[in-house]
């Protein structure tokens, strides 16, 4: 099974609302990232998990909290986001976070936030 | 730090006919090359890549990649397309060493008219 899924496809918030955004994987893999993607951009790195610790936290505002309860799920808990934040937010998976390795990512989550 | 450019935005081609992808990079350090491919309204999915041995890397779908250390380059080809390829192609860079951080180009959205 190579698949990363995402819940939910869809997500629609206001600026006051909490939300969380899940991501699983089952291919054994103990790096996980987040990563947001506006529209005809490339992904750009949020965080990254490595066996369950964050790794990299790109100056992501405080707004996004992420959390990794064990190696197969990562969530990113959304709390009085901005408009701004709308997006494509894509969870990746790869072995072990090392160097040259393949990253396997889920279809995503499309955010608006009003 | 590495970096990459992808130098066309978009690339139209007719069905049947060849096309290259352009992409250069640059490093201080030995670097990992990837082109991935996002269909529309998907996550990114790995083309192919480069670690280290052969300098021409080939995907299962016909495409290819060569890797230039003199021209830092790494473009994607393929000799005759499909409609079907219609994506947007996103080159990326690892470091060698260290570090969990892919770098994507800007990406090059590849358009096959029939």
């Amino acid at each position: 099974d190579t698949e990363v899924t995402q819940t939910p496809k869809h997500l629609v918030m206001g600026m006051t609302n909490k939300k969380s955004l899940k991501c699983e994987q089952h291919m054994g893999h103990r790096a996980m990232y987040w990563y947001k993607q506006k529209a005809k951009k490339p992904p750009e790195l949020m965080f990254v998990y490595s066996y369950e610790k964050l790794s990299i936290n790109e100056s992501v505002p405080s707004r996004f909290s992420p959390e990794c309860p064990n190696s197969s799920l990562l969530n990113l808990h959304l709390h009085a986001l901005q408009p701004e934040d709308s997006a494509l937010y894509l969870c990746a998976s790869s072995q072990s976070g090392g160097p040259g390795e393949t990253q396997y990512f889920g279809p995503g989550t499309r955010l608006l936030v009003l | 730090a590495q970096s990459v450019t992808q130098l066309d935005s978009q690339v139209p081609v007719f069905e049947e006919a060849p096309v290259e992808l352009r992409c250069n990079y640059s490093s201080s350090v030995s670097v990992y090359l990837f082109w991935y491919v996002q269909y529309p309204n998907q996550g990114l999915q790995l083309l192919l890549k480069y670690l280290s041995g052969s300098t021409l890397v080939e995907s299962i779908n016909g495409f290819e990649a060569e890797f230039n250390k003199s021209q830092t380059s790494f473009h994607l080809r393929k000799p005759s397309v499909h409609i079907s390829d219609t994506a947007e192609y996103f080159c990326a860079v690892s470091p060698g060493t260290g570090g969990f951080k892919t770098i994507f180009g800007a990406g090059t959205r590849l358009f096959v008219k029939a």
